[in-house]
């Protein structure tokens, strides 16, 4: 299967604690991505990492990948109520390949 | 610049009657892309179209259709509609290649009943 798989499927924290999703797959990769949905709207593009990339930051934002255990990590520090939403990895096969996402883990942030 | 625009917002059909769904990418995007999103299955490719030509096809029946126009909108068609085709639907265009950045419209939450 070409689909992310994240880990865990729900998550519940307290604002100011730090947040960390996985996703894990099964096939090589061109770069991995992740998502945000906020109920039943449309996905924002969060973070993009090619497959010869270990770790990239974008504000309160942390992704690394490990090729070799074919896994993804994506923290985010220092979580607010706002924070709250549904996290998506998706997956790129390389050219002419669509964009495959995951299910999907739910974030709830407590005020 | 103004983002992606999918219309309608909400749709409510009847079983067997077919639906279109229209997507205006934003400006200067070529690639458009048609997800279905439903509670058991997730997202789930449909189609990309990039300069008025399917260029990738999800695995779903010959009934979801879809086409690009000269100017990039994208128009989506489900014919003969059952149940199991209540979903948000989302399209998404691309600057670049499909494995670029994409950017999402609202969706169209469309109900079978």
């Amino acid at each position: 299967s070409q689909q992310g798989e994240e880990d865990p499927q729900a998550l519940s924290i307290q604002e100011g604690e730090n947040a960390t999703m996985n996703c894990s797959y099964k096939t090589s990769i061109n770069n991995l991505q992740w998502y945000r949905q906020n109920s039943g709207r449309g996905l924002v593009h969060l973070i993009l990492i090619r497959s010869n990339e270990r770790e990239k930051h974008s504000g309160r934002l942390r992704v690394t990948l490990d090729t070799s255990k074919k896994s993804s990590s994506l923290l985010i520090t220092a979580s607010r109520a706002a924070d709250t939403a549904s996290y998506f990895c998706a997956l790129y096969t390389g050219a002419n390949s669509k964009l495959t996402f995951g299910k999907g883990i739910t974030l709830s942030v407590r005020p | 610049k103004a983002g992606v625009t999918q219309t309608p917002r909400y749709l409510i059909k009847t079983r067997g009657q077919q639906v279109t769904l229209s997507c205006s990418p934003i400006s200067g995007h070529r690639s458009v892309s048609w997800y279905q999103q439903t509670p058991g299955q997730g997202l789930q490719f449909l189609f990309e179209y990039f300069s008025e030509t399917q260029r990738n096809k999800g695995n779903f029946p010959g009934r979801f259709s879809g086409r690009q126009f000269s100017n990039s909108r994208s128009e989506m068609n489900v014919s003969t509609l059952e149940l199991g085709d209540s979903a948000l639907y989302l399209c998404a265009s691309n600057l670049g290649p499909l494995g670029t950045e994409a950017f999402f419209g609202q969706g169209t939450r469309l109900t079978v009943v």
